[in-house]
């Protein structure tokens, strides 16, 4: 089974404020990580998937690191604006299936 | 909207029951997964299927089983449901579940929301 953690579980920020969240995978066998986007009542939205070590992505003012020798991915909001308020998940593939293991997600909430 | 779509968005059955949940993939997507929420849980992986064949399996029970048809629509077939059986299924596709595929973006339907009474 494999161990995908993400930290903050949840983080209250106000609007303008950046800030950045954690995912923390098995460094060993690694294929590529995902970020999603999951607002409340909706389905996740796939923002990143990230394969190499050192790989860095954006996508508006959303941002991803990855360091795959230690087991972690940064993703930085910067700016936050309310509507950026949902649920951030990483997943990790687990074997050439591609079959998905989420971590338990941090939840963003942004206040005007 | 990620294309994908899954049918029906509520579902509210008793327990004992066998409910069918229903996808359809992106246009061109040849791979099909399923996805359970629960309360307490996040998303896990329930089964994967690729171009009508089976791929990979999770933590899916004996009481559940899917299909992928020729037309690459999925079912999820639920039975001899139980109240903890209660939760949101997700449907993903993507292009391909080869070794280029664990790359592949999945792209998530909106989800069917089962309450079992």
């Amino acid at each position: 089974i494999l161990n995908v953690e993400q930290s903050p579980q949840s983080l209250h920020v106000q609007e303008g404020d950046s800030t950045n969240f954690t995912c923390s995978f098995p460094s060993s066998n690694f294929y590529a990580l995902h970020w999603y986007r999951w607002e409340t009542a909706k389905s996740p939205e796939a923002l990143f998937v990230m394969t190499l070590n050192g790989d860095e992505k954006k996508k508006g003012r959303i941002s991803a690191t990855l360091n795959t020798k230690e087991g972690y991915s940064y993703l930085y909001i910067k700016g936050s604006q309310p509507e950026d308020s949902a649920t951030y998940l990483c997943a990790f593939p687990y074997r050439a299936g591609n079959m998905l293991t989420f971590g338990g997600g941090t939840r963003l909430m942004v206040k005007p | 909207d990620s294309g994908v779509t899954q049918t029906p968005k509520h579902l509210i059955t008793a327990t004992g029951q066998r409910v069918t949940l229903r996808c359809s993939p992106r246009s061109g997507d040849l791979s099909v997964y399923w996805y359970q929420q629960s309360l307490d849980q996040g998303l896990q992986f329930l089964i994967q299927y690729y171009n009508g064949e089976e791929r990979a399996k999770g933590n899916i029970l004996e009481r559940f089983s899917a299909q992928q048809f020729p037309d690459l629509h999925s079912e999820l077939n639920l039975s001899s449901l139980e109240l903890g059986d209660s939760a949101l299924y997700f449907c993903a596709s993507s292009a391909s579940p080869l070794t280029s595929g664990i790359a592949d973006t999945q792209y998530f339907g909106p989800g069917t929301r089962l309450t079992v009474l």
